[in-house]
C-alpha cells in the first residue's frame, strides 16, 4: 500500500516560476525523502530530512517537514525546462530498517 | 562511481513465460532493494536483502515471483509464470545503511 500521497497530481508552470509539491503520510517516520523520475529513467535521489528537522535546503530546492501534520513540501524555485519530471517523497520507518515507502507522485511540466 | 546497473533494458514476454532480471549494486553497498513500479504509480517494494539475506519479502508475489543475492552482490529477480499484471518496470537499488538509496535504470517489462 502507499504510505504518502502527493498533492498535486499534476502541476504545470512556465519556465522561472517557483513549483510547490505537497506530500502526506499515515504513520510515524524516521526519515523523509524526496526522488525526481525522468520519463523512463531511474529514481534520483534530491534530498532527505530527518524527523527531527524541520527544513532542509539544496540548491534551489526547499524542503519542509511538519510531523505533526504527517506532511511535507517540497518547493523547487526558479524552474527550467529541465526540472519536468515526476517527483515521489519516500518514507522509512526507522534507522537499520530503510525499506521506503513511495508516494503516488506529482507529475510536473515546465513550459519554455 | 560506478552506478547501479539493471540488464536487461527492455523484456516483452507472453503471459505464462518466465524471465529474469539482474542487478549489481554500487561496489561496497550492503542493502539490496527490488521495487515494482506499474506505471502511474510510486515504487513499490519487493523484496530487500541486507547482503545475502533477506530483510523484508512481506509484498513478494511469493507464488510466482522469486529473488536472489549469491554471495552478497549481484542480484537476480525471476517470475515464472509471468501474468498480464506483471507488466511493469523493476526497480534495483541499493545503499549503505542510514543513507539514501541509489536506483538502478530499471527493466521495462510488457507481458502480452
Amino acid at each position: 500500500s502507499q504510505q504518502g500521497e502527493e498533492d498535486p497530481q499534476a502541476l504545470s508552470i512556465q519556465e522561472g516560476e517557483n513549483a510547490t509539491m505537497n506530500c502526506s503520510y499515515k504513520t510515524s517516520i524516521n526519515n523523509l525523502q524526496w526522488y525526481r523520475q525522468n520519463s523512463g529513467r531511474g529514481l534520483v535521489h534530491l534530498i532527505l530530512i530527518r524527523s527531527n528537522e524541520r527544513e532542509k535546503h539544496s540548491g534551489r530546492l526547499r524542503v519542509t517537514l511538519d510531523t505533526s501534520k504527517k506532511s511535507s513540501s517540497l518547493l523547487i524555485t526558479a524552474s527550467r525546462a529541465a526540472d519536468t519530471a515526476s517527483y515521489f517523497c519516500a518514507t522509512d520507518l526507522s534507522f537499520g530498517n530503510e525499506k521506503l515507502t513511495f508516494g503516488t507522485g506529482t507529475r510536473l511540466t515546465i513550459i519554455p | 562511481e560506478a552506478g547501479v546497473a539493471q540488464s536487461p533494458r527492455y523484456k516483452i514476454i507472453e503471459k505464462r513465460q518466465s524471465v529474469a532480471f539482474w542487478c549489481n549494486p554500487i561496489s561496497g553497498h550492503a542493502t539490496l532493494y527490488w521495487y515494482q513500479q506499474i506505471l502511474g504509480q510510486g515504487p513499490k517494494l519487493l523484496i530487500q536483502f541486507q547482503n545475502n539475506g533477506v530483510v523484508d519479502d512481506s509484498q513478494l508475489p511469493k507464488d510466482r515471483f522469486s529473488a536472489e543475492r549469491l554471495k552478497g552482490v549481484d542480484s537476480t529477480l525471476k517470475i515464472q509464470p509471468a501474468k498480464l499484471e506483471d507488466s511493469a518496470v523493476y526497480l534495483c537499488a541499493s545503499n549503505e545503511r542510514g543513507t539514501e538509496q541509489f536506483f538502478g535504470p530499471g527493466t521495462r517489462l510488457t507481458v502480452l
